[in-house]
This record gives C-alpha cells, structure tokens and sequence, in this order.
C-alpha cells in the first residue's frame, strides 16, 4: 500500500528561526512529490519534485529530494507570522494517476 | 478564469439523506479529484478522473459516487449520509499527470 509519512506532525517556533520539515514515502512506481501549503482553506502549491539532488527555491522556502532514501525536506528560513500553516506532501505515481497526500505538517510561527 | 469552484459551501444533512457536491473547473482540465479532510488530518483521495467519461477509485471511495460526463464537472454524491462522513470536501484538478492540482474552496459536510 502506498505511504505518505510526515514530520512533525506539529512545530511552533519563533519569527526568524529555520524550520526543516520531513515528508517520506513508500510507493510503487514513483513519479513526483509535491508540496503544499494550507491556511485557512484550500490547498496552495509549493513545489513539485521530481529528480534527486536538485534544490527548488522559492524566496525563504527551498525543498530536495531523495529517490535513493525515498524522502524530501522543505525548508523555511527567517519564518514569519505568515508561514503560519499546514504543510502537505503528497506523492504521485506512474502505476495510476493517484495523488496521496501525508497527513501534513501543522506550523505555527510566534511573533 | 473562477479556477475550480465548488457549491455549496457548507452543508449539514441527516443520517440517510442524500446529496450532490458540485465541483466544476473552467481550465479545460483533464484530471479531477475529490478529497475529503477530517480534522488534524490531511487528505484522503475519494474518487478521480483523468478525462469525460472515466472514473476510477481513490483510498476511501465507500459511501460515494462520481461522475464525469463533461470536462468541466465532477459531482460527487453521497447517496445514505452517515455521520462518518463528516468532514470537509475538496475538488482538484490539473491539466495532466505531470501538472500541479488546483483546489477548491472546500465544502464543509455535517451529518448529524
């Protein structure tokens, strides 16, 4: 069965601190990983990874991944208020066309 | 373009009653799928399509049933609501397999 495991499941930090958050995965037949953030309703996209090795970047967030170790981080430096969220992995495969997400990251920044 | 909008937006039904989540996308998008998110939990996949006219199951499709005759729409309908499926409801789609999923707003499901 295919797997989606995140963690925390929870963090609160303070403004300015790095976060680090974990998203593994077992799947047959990978093809990408996708993040997530989620405020108040829907979901919004981050990054989707598809090769090991090669860092995505997006202002203070960057995200990797591992198809040898089958995992990838998403990083958050200087957090602020507004990083407030949960953070969604989701994996998706080449046997179907599923997506499964992880059951997500649940941040809080304190001012 | 509205994106992927989804009606209503909240809903509270009893034990047994019926209803239909509409979902529908104006990106001439191929693929669909609907999620539901239950508290303190992320999502879970219901149902999906990857074009008019085909429909496959997700992790948890009991309890539901979809349909997709045109590109654009996607219902959802739950035929004996239960209160196991309290929860929030989300549409996606993308353009293809290698695209990212664009949500809904969600709708919010009570069965009491």
């Amino acid at each position: 069965e295919d797997k989606v495991v995140q963690s925390p499941l929870s963090l609160v930090v303070h403004e300015g601190d790095t976060v680090t958050l974990n998203c593994s995965y077992e799947v047959t037949n990978f093809r990408s990983l996708l993040w997530y953030k989620q405020e108040k309703k829907a979901p919004t996209f981050l990054f989707m990874l598809t090769s090991s090795g090669i860092e995505k970047k997006s202002g203070r967030l960057s995200s990797i991944l591992d198809k040898k170790e089958l995992f990838s981080i998403l990083n958050i430096t200087a957090t602020q208020t507004g990083d407030s969220a949960i953070y969604l992995c989701a994996v998706q495969t080449n046997r179907d066309d599923k997506i499964i997400f992880g059951k997500g990251t649940r941040l809080h920044i304190l001012p | 373009n509205a994106g992927v909008t989804q009606t209503p937006k909240f809903r509270i039904l009893k034990i047994g009653q019926s209803m239909t989540l509409q979902c529908t996308q104006d990106m001439n998008h191929n693929y669909m799928y609907w999620y539901r998110q239950d508290p303190g939990m992320g999502l879970k996949l219901i149902y999906y399509s990857v074009g008019a006219g085909i429909t496959d199951k997700g992790e948890v499709p009991n309890g539901y049933n979809v349909s997709r005759s045109t590109t654009e729409d996607f219902p959802l309908r739950l035929e004996l609501a239960a209160p196991s499926q309290t929860s929030v409801y989300f549409c996606a789609s993308s353009r293809d397999s290698n695209s990212p999923l664009h949500f809904g707003n969600g709708t919010r499901l009570t069965v009491t």
